[in-house]
């Protein structure tokens, strides 16, 4: 079956470290996101890409950092810079821009310890 | 002007009754509406897709009014298992800016309570 996995699902985080978090999709898709969700609040786009080796950043980027070396696959880096990274992380994937839906992975609950 | 409005909630309803949810969307160049459901700490999921003619699925039926910028979902006879959050989403045809082309609304919370 298709889909979009995300992993791991649950991450802890010391101070200082960079840790990075997968997202690989097999169902043939263009566009890659990612979007952080903090405790009752909404989603908030983190880093976005429309094609192999082209991204770009989202509303909140800053401490973050992502790659595109292929379709199926956007990890996304957080970066000791974050200074709060406690969050639910989700990843998305869309066939194209304008007129299917986006597909979500499972999310990486990610803790600062 | 935010570009996707819901009103947060929480709207607490009783088993069986009808709730309407509505959204406001602010980018006339919106190509495609999606309603999701999100339960708690989980990731969303696509409930529905929104037209312009209108479309149900059983208890769900959404509309879209392009005129007006707004888009709507109303549940009927409400379950239990309804309980979660209800997110707007809007697909924009061309990329552009820091939020990409999938804009999300914060969500509806729905409680349906026995």
């Amino acid at each position: 079956d298709g889909g979009i996995t995300q992993s791991p699902k649950y991450l802890f985080r010391k101070e200082g470290q960079n840790v990075t978090l997968s997202c690989e999709q097999n169902l043939n898709h263009d566009a890659m996101y990612w979007y952080r969700q903090d405790p009752g609040q909404g989603l908030r786009l983190i880093y976005y890409s429309q094609i192999v080796n082209d991204f770009q950043k989202g509303d909140i980027a800053e401490g973050y950092s992502v790659s595109r070396e292929k379709k199926e696959s956007f990890p996304l880096t957080v970066t000791s810079a974050q200074k709060n990274p406690t969050a639910f992380y989700l990843c998305a994937s869309l066939l194209a821009p304008g007129d299917t839906e986006a597909f979500f992975g499972q999310g990486t609950r990610l803790t600062v310890v | 002007r935010k570009e996707v409005e819901q009103d947060p909630g929480p709207f607490n309803v009783p088993e069986g009754a009808t709730v309407a949810f509505n959204c406001t969307y602010s980018n006339s160049a919106s190509q495609s509406f999606f309603w999701y459901r999100q339960d708690c700490r989980k990731e969303p999921k696509l409930l529905m897709s929104v037209y312009s003619s209108g479309n149900e699925d059983g208890r769900f039926t959404a509309q879209l009014n392009r005129a007006s910028q707004y888009i709507s979902l109303l549940i009927r006879d409400s379950k239990l298992s309804d309980s979660a959050t209800y997110l707007c989403v809007v697909n924009l045809m061309n990329y552009g800016g820091s939020q990409g082309n999938l804009i999300f609304g914060k969500g509806t919370k729905l409680s349906v309570k026995p």
